[in-house]
């Protein structure tokens, strides 16, 4: 069965330092994708992109973070200058053509800023 | 914006009795509800999801049953097993809105032999 891929599946960095979280869709999904979940609660949506752009962005979502999609296959969010409330486990998922419905997550990196 | 609740955040249940879980939306404008089961070490996987214009939708064991007019929906699993142990969430979204998911809190369910 065709699944979404996440790497690393652990992170620890330094504040201030910069991280790229990877992904790799699943590879007919058009909608691509970044939650994040804070120990102890909600799961919670940051970005959406389609066709090379943002579609939606959550107010978490500040100009500290960016995606890309680089190449054909890979997904990418990148924190400029980490702080110590970015430390959750993030999770990547796509979907296949149309926005909300029928999401497909990875496994998720877990980032920890120290 | 919409805001999802979920209850209870821990349900024990004995092997193959039912399990019940639900979860209540804010935004009457919401119109699709999915469930998602995550087990350790894993992403959350979709079980079953449901559209506004449908009271009731089954597969196997798992059903799902929305009530538009009270803003609530629940997960049913009957005749559970102890591979049904996990965290489950309900989520709930707009597809003419805000392109995203709004997530409950998450149940962790424990199926005890």
């Amino acid at each position: 069965e065709p699944e979404v891929t996440q790497t690393p599946s652990h992170q620890v960095t330094q504040m201030g330092q910069e991280v790229i979280l990877r992904c790799v869709p699943i590879s007919n999904h058009l909608y691509f994708y970044w939650y994040r979940q804070i120990l102890g609660q909600k799961v919670e949506f940051l970005v959406s992109f389609y066709n090379n752009e943002i579609s939606e962005k959550s107010e978490i979502f500040d100009d500290q973070f960016s995606v890309e999609r680089p190449d054909g296959s890979n997904f990418t969010l990148k924190i400029r200058s980490t702080k110590l409330e970015d430390s959750a486990m993030y999770f990547c998922a796509s979907s296949v053509w149309t926005t909300n419905e029928k999401l497909f997550f990875g496994s998720g990196t877990q980032l920890s800023v120290l | 914006g919409e805001n999802v609740e979920q209850h209870p955040s821990t349900l024990s249940v004995q092997e193959g009795d039912s399990a019940v879980i639900k979860c209540t939306y804010s935004d009457s404008a919401s119109n699709y509800f999915p469930w998602y089961k995550q087990e350790l070490g894993k992403g959350p996987q979709l079980i079953i999801d449901i559209r506004s214009n449908v009271g009731e939708k089954k597969d196997q064991r798992i059903a799902v049953t929305l009530n538009k007019t009270a803003k609530h929906f629940s997960l049913h699993i009957t005749e559970t097993q102890p591979e049904d142990s996990a965290v489950y969430f309900c989520a709930a979204s707009w597809d003419q809105g805000a392109q995203k998911l709004v997530f409950g809190q998450g149940t962790r369910l424990t199926i005890n032999p």
